[in-house]
């Protein structure tokens, strides 16, 4: 399956830890995307990597948040100090350019208890 | 803030019937697309319509677009039961150069009955 990946694909953690999710975006792909979707919403977009550098962050990413792509190649996405409102589900999307299909993966669920 | 409304919040049909859903925006596009979650999963991509398209089909999903009305529908004809999940539509923003992401909506709920 050459489609994106996420891992893990479920996280329990508890309040005030640090948790880091992985994704893997179809390999031909240069732009790459993280969302957060919370129960009963539409996902909303966090942070965009076109190659390896981040040229757009919402105002949802807030400093506990960052994410890397090191290699133009996969991606990280790491929360610090973990809260009970960042527990939802995150995606990951990936696209070739600019005003095509983007393409989601899985999806991590984060349950901060 | 979310840039699209769906409408409705829920739709719940008889299988073989057909299903419409409808998506309002705010901005400008240069494309919108369709997506189909399953509970709990990650979002499948139905279709990318461009700005300058009025409708497109793709198997039994047909998607119209007005933009002079800023609006969308996605008709899905002959409805399935494995067609059962939640629906999406997604906005890029025309008026903010190099714009990449997309806005959802909050997406409409279907429900197709056997």
């Amino acid at each position: 399956d050459t489609g994106v990946s996420q891992n893990p694909r479920h996280k329990i953690t508890k309040r005030g830890q640090n948790v880091t999710f992985r994704c893997d975006p179809i390999s031909e792909h240069n732009r790459l995307y993280w969302y957060r979707q919370t129960l009963g919403q539409g996902p909303e977009f966090l942070t965009y990597f076109q190659n390896e550098a981040q040229l757009e962050k919402s105002r949802l990413l807030s400093d506990r948040f960052s994410a890397e792509r090191p290699k133009g190649s996969f991606s990280t996405l790491e929360i610090q100090r973990t809260e009970q409102g960042d527990s939802a589900m995150y995606l990951c999307a990936s696209s070739l350019a600019q005003g095509r299909e983007q393409y989601f993966g899985p999806g991590t669920r984060l349950t901060v208890t | 803030s979310q840039q699209g409304e769906e409408d409705p919040q829920a739709l719940s049909i008889q299988e073989g019937e057909n299903a419409t859903m409808n998506c309002s925006y705010k901005t400008s596009i240069n494309n919108l697309q369709w997506y189909r979650q399953n509970s709990g999963r990650g979002l499948v991509h139905l279709i990318l319509i461009r700005s300058n398209e009025r409708e497109k089909h793709s198997g039994r999903l047909r998607v119209t677009l007005d933009t002079s009305k800023k609006s969308s529908s996605l008709l899905i004809t002959a409805s399935r039961a494995a067609d059962t999940a939640s629906y999406f539509c997604a906005t890029d923003n025309a008026q903010i150069q190099g714009a990449q992401k997309l806005v959802f909506g909050q997406g409409t709920r279907l429900t197709i009955n056997p």
